[in-house]
This record gives C-alpha cells, sequence and structure tokens, in this order.
C-alpha cells in the first residue's frame, strides 16, 4: 500500500508561472517531508524540506506548504523556469514509522516550456 | 560538501552474470542505501545499512544481496542478474537516521542486463 502518493505523474506549466505538485500520506506518523528534484541521468537532489511543527518552508522560488489535517503537501515554483524541468519527488519520515528511512512517492515529471 | 560516488554510469551485463555495482562516500556517514529507480514506480528501496557490518533489507531485496566491511563503502550484488532488473540504481547516503536528515545521492548506475 502506498504511503505516499504522489497522483499527478506530470505536469506542464508555462515559463514565469506558478507550478504546483502534489502530494497526499497516509501515514499519520510521518512528521518530516522532503522535496527531491531530479535530472535524467543524475541522481536526486535535496530541494527543500518542512517538519510537521510548520504549515510553510519558502526557500527562494520554492514554497512547501503542509496541511496536516488533509495528510497533503504541496510544493510550489514560482515563477517556473525551463531549468526546473525534472523529476519531482515528494518523501516522507518519521520515528514512528519507516525505521525512519524516507518513503518516496512514484515522482511527477515538471516540463516547464519556454 | 559530500560526495557519493557509484563506480560506473552504465553496465551492460548478461542474464545470469554476477554483478558488483560499487558505491562510496566521503563523509563518515553511518547510513548508507541503495535504491532503484523506474519509471512510473518511484524510487524503490532495496537495501539500507545503518552502521558497518550491518544491513537491512528494504521494500524489494529479492535477487539482491550487500557488503559493508568499511564505514564508505556499500556495495550491491546482483547474485544471478535477471532481465528484470534493468534499471537505475541509486546509492545514499546520510549522517544518522534522524528524521529529516537529508539523503545525499550518487549520480546512479544505469544497468542493462541481456
Amino acid at each position: 500500500d502506498q504511503q505516499v502518493k504522489q497522483n499527478s505523474p506530470s505536469l506542464s506549466v508555462q515559463e514565469g508561472r506558478i507550478s504546483i505538485l502534489n502530494c497526499d500520506y497516509t501515514n499519520s506518523m510521518f512528521d518530516y517531508f522532503l522535496w527531491y528534484k531530479k535530472y535524467p541521468a543524475e541522481g536526486p537532489t535535496f530541494l527543500i524540506s518542512i517538519s510537521s511543527i510548520k504549515d510553510k518552508n519558502e526557500d527562494g522560488r520554492f514554497t512547501v506548504f503542509l496541511n496536516k489535517s488533509a495528510k497533503h503537501l504541496s510544493l510550489h515554483i514560482v515563477p517556473s523556469q525551463p531549468g526546473d524541468s525534472a523529476v519531482y519527488f515528494c518523501a516522507a519520515t518519521g520515528y514512528g514509522g519507516s525505521q525512519g528511512n524516507l518513503i518516496f512517492g512514484k515522482g511527477t515529471k515538471l516540463s516547464v516550456k519556454p | 560538501d559530500v560526495k557519493v560516488t557509484q563506480s560506473s554510469r552504465y553496465l551492460v551485463k548478461r542474464t545470469g552474470e554476477k554483478v558488483f555495482l560499487e558505491c562510496v562516500q566521503d563523509m563518515d556517514h553511518e547510513n548508507m542505501f541503495w535504491y532503484r529507480q523506474d519509471p512510473g514506480l518511484g524510487l524503490r528501496l532495496i537495501y539500507f545499512s545503518y552502521d558497518v557490518k550491518m544491513k537491512e533489507k528494504g521494500d524489494i531485496p529479492e535477487g539482491y544481496s550487500v557488503s559493508r566491511e568499511k564505514k564508505e563503502r556499500f556495495s550491491l550484488i546482483l547474485e544471478s542478474a535477471s532481465t528484470n532488473q534493468t534499471s537505475m540504481y541509486l546509492c545514499a547516503s546520510r549522517y544518522r537516521p534522524n528524521p529529516g536528515e537529508k539523503l545525499f545521492f550518487g549520480s546512479g548506475t544505469q544497468l542493462s542486463v541481456l
């Protein structure tokens, strides 16, 4: 059973507009969430994270929002740039489950068109 | 910056061959991981190790084994390669098993089993 779900396999956005990537989780023991970005033929790189004690974390063009009651988080990229085109993975972890390991979603492929 | 180095970017092997994938990290991290990435399936955990000589099965350990004789090195072994093990293999490390502790990934090894 998937504990971390990214229901949109792909997303296409115009350059300069906002990209919103969504992620849902089922395990209420998760208390830390991370986003990774992956280019083809490269390893994923850490992008941004959020603790369950917060509902928002911002880093430059990237903002992650957490809605614990809905078990939902989203990554906003504003403004989107062609270099943002990549696969984005949502991941969750917590002391209470998964032995502290990250549980990844299946990823969303973002395409930013010039 | 943490560096996680995987010995090969591309490998082509024959069915039935024994395959070794090597990973080295240079930051004295305690934890190391092997994932595989397949389109539409995201990142799936094969094996992980919390310390030298220790190993734990992840979500899909069948057909694989691992070795961690030194802290900086974590090897993934395909005992008898099969075509369904054609995949992108990603090694990762982190300092310790605390939620929120970032994973650092290598560049990946694209393995093709013919």
